[in-house]
């Protein structure tokens, strides 16, 4: 079945690195996606990954795809406070075009 | 490019009462779809529409909820004798064909009373 896990909260200072985890039990994704949502707005895309690929680099993220364990993760680089939001992870899959979200990470920046 | 735009931004209705909302996608995209969102969960899946066609719907979406692209632009998401568990955030997104990214509107807030 379709799941995607997220750990609930984060919290970083400024200037650090922030790592947002997610694991999901359908292999078969063809991409997998994260987004940012700020306090009642919709969800802003940051970077997806095609599921053959391994890490991909874009600016300050880095998204790392480990098939075999079924974990996703997002590394921001230099953490600013204008990087506090939920972050969501999210797969789709071939044959639809739905995307199944995680629940979402609470990450906090500290000054 | 405008991006997505979704009308109301907010709704207050009381049980029992229908609402309908709107979503403008970007205006060369031709795919759209309606993802729920309640408090402290991601966002699920509703429905997708290509074109004009409804190909997919997802088993949250009650036969009180009905959705429409009547011309391939616009959709408009109805719900019927609204009930207090309706109350989320309902997110319109598109893509366009080619491309597996969804762009997101800034949702619909529906708190049912």
């Amino acid at each position: 079945g379709e799941d995607v896990e997220q750990s609930l909260f984060l919290s970083v200072r400024e200037g650090d690195s922030s790592v947002i985890n997610c694991t999901y039990t359908d292999s078969s994704s063809t991409y997998l996606y994260w987004y940012k949502q700020e306090p009642g707005a919709g969800l802003q895309l940051l970077t997806y990954i095609f599921s053959n690929m391994d890490m991909k680099q874009d600016q300050r993220l880095t998204v790392l795809l480990n098939k075999k364990d079924k974990h996703l993760s997002l590394r921001i680089a230099d953490t600013q406070t204008g990087d506090s939001a939920i972050y969501f992870c999210a797969e789709s899959f071939s044959g639809t075009y739905k995307y199944i979200f995680g629940t979402g990470t609470r990450l906090k920046v500290l000054a | 490019d405008t991006g997505v735009s979704q009308n109301p931004r907010h709704k207050i209705t009381k049980r029992g009462q229908n609402v309908t909302f709107r979503c403008d996608p970007i205006s060369e995209h031709n795919r759209l779809y309606w993802y729920r969102q309640t408090l402290g969960q991601g966002p699920e899946f509703l429905t997708y529409f290509q074109n004009e066609a409804q190909l997919e719907k997802s088993r949250l979406l009650s036969d009180r909820f009905s959705a429409e692209r009547p011309k391939g632009s616009f959709s408009t998401l109805e719900i019927q004798r609204t009930e207090q568990g309706d109350s989320a955030m309902y997110l319109c997104a598109s893509s366009w064909t080619g491309m597996d990214e969804q762009y997101f509107g800034p949702g619909t807030r529906l708190t049912v009373t």
